[in-house]
């Protein structure tokens, strides 16, 4: 099973601060990587599929980058509603999540 | 706009069976472009996926799981289906169905718990 490692666990950001979150494979994983938002009492939602192709309808301030085992998720400048639970998924062999990092407000 | 609806029991007695199932309107589930899935999330902990199946029938579940899962398509009624046998409080959780690999879209979840 691949294990994908998220950090920080916590991230403390302000509004209009640029946000770097990680997400390290535990074998290469090539391009099949994927990131979700989810906020509470929501389903997740899809921000980022392979690796760096931003899903429909997602603003461009989120972006992603990397590939083999190591990725990152940039948020340019953070927005009020960006403040939530951050998972990354891969699917190269069989399909895992990452534990999750969660952004919240300074 | 593809939407996706969980339904089924939020209670099931230990060492009994849950069963889903999640109605997708908007879209077909006899699209040979997207396979469909089931996902957990045990209250306060992380994701999990369950495993998923094509139109044609095929499926692939998680290797933890395998042994109790079983997902199912009905595309006449534009459906698809989880069951997961001798449950214990260990499968209490909020349960999606999404579409695809990549799920770019969700059913709202449905919590259940496994309870007597």
């Amino acid at each position: 099973e691949i294990v994908l490692t998220q950090s920080p666990a916590t991230l403390s950001l302000s509004p209009g601060e640029r946000a770097t979150l990680s997400c390290r494979a535990s074998q290469s994983v090539s391009s099949y990587l994927a990131w979700y938002q989810q906020k509470p009492g929501q389903a997740p939602r899809l921000l980022i599929y392979d690796a760096s192709n931003r899903a429909d309808g997602i603003p461009a301030r989120f972006s992603g980058s990397g590939s083999g085992t190591d990725f990152t998720l940039t948020i340019s400048s953070l927005e009020p509603e960006d403040f939530a639970v951050y998972y990354c998924q891969q699917r190269s062999n069989w399909i895992t999540f990452g534990q999750g990092t969660r952004l919240e407000i300074k | 706009q593809v939407q996706l609806q969980e339904s089924g029991p939020g209670l099931v007695k230990p060492s009994e069976t849950l069963s889903l199932t999640c109605t997708v309107s908007g879209g077909s589930v006899s699209s040979g472009s997207y396979y469909w899935s089931w996902i957990r999330q045990p209250p306060g902990k992380g994701l999990e996926w369950i495993g998923y199946i094509y139109y044609s029938g095929s499926t692939n579940y998680n290797p933890s799981l395998k042994s109790r899962v079983t997902i199912s398509v009905d595309t006449s009624k534009n459906q698809f289906s989880l069951k997961l046998s001798s449950v214990t409080a260990a499968d209490t959780a909020v349960y999606y169905c999404a579409r695809d690999l990549f799920a770019d879209y969700w059913g709202q979840g449905t919590l259940v718990t496994v309870s007597s």
